[in-house]
């Protein structure tokens, strides 16, 4: 199938808490792109990180990524009630190849 | 900005119809369009990459001539769902990349069509 695995499928937490979630594929990349999806809504771009790079930060947002296992984590700080939507780990080899997905909630 | 629009954002049909749903990118070129389906509480399948002036190319399984697209031009795909059936019912979208970046360079999403076919 075209598809990585990400973990933990679902996520629950209390606000301020910190969210990690993981992701795996497949083949060689060129880079590994993070996004959010709300529910029934389209994708919003969260971060790229390039297969050079290590880890890579944007605001509460932290990812690094891991070449030699074919993975990648997002880490979100401080989460918000607002940080409740679906993330998705793409992987960039010309076209995006989506892992499963992490339903993320955040509890206030 | 970087936007993408799709039309129409949701559309209902009898089975046996056939749909046509919109990409545009709003405020750039884009050569190269993706579509892909997402059912419900799943990811998103990517169904075939859409080059502006030249065929598509469809992944693995995924019927060409029930899923015709057309890029007629660097701001437009289409995705046309012939003979529409209720395993058809999904949700639908569209990213678009910027003419002249690198084919890895960011893609940029449209909001969704949900496709309901009764």
């Amino acid at each position: 199938s075209q598809q990585g695995e990400e973990d933990p499928q679902a996520l629950s937490i209390q606000e301020g808490e910190n969210a990690t979630m993981n992701c795996s594929y497949k083949t060689s990349i060129n880079n590994l792109q993070w996004y959010r999806q709300n529910s029934g809504r389209g994708l919003v771009h969260l971060i790229l990180i390039r297969s050079n790079e290590r880890e890579k930060h944007s605001g509460r947002l932290r990812v690094t990524l891991d070449t030699s296992k074919k993975s990648s984590s997002l880490l979100i700080t401080a989460s918000r009630a607002a940080d409740t939507a679906s993330y998705f780990c793409g992987s960039n080899t010309g076209k995006l190849i989506f892992g499963q997905g992490t339903t993320l909630q955040v509890k206030p | 900005g970087a936007v993408v629009s799709q039309h129409p954002s949701w559309v209902i049909c009898k089975s046996g119809t056939s749909v046509k749903i919109e990409c545009r990118s709003l405020d750039f070129q884009a050569t190269t369009m993706f579509w892909y389906r997402q059912f419900p509480k799943q990811s998103l399948m990517l169904m075939a990459t859409s080059n502006e002036g030249s065929k598509a190319t469809y992944e693995q399984g995924v019927e060409k001539d029930k899923f015709l697209i057309n890029h007629a031009s660097l701001t437009l795909s289409t995705l046309t769902v012939t003979s529409a059936h209720p395993e058809d019912s999904s949700f639908y979208i569209c990213s678009a990349r910027h003419t002249g970046t690198g084919v890895y360079n960011e893609q940029f999403f449209g909001p969704g069509t949900r496709l309901t076919v009764l």
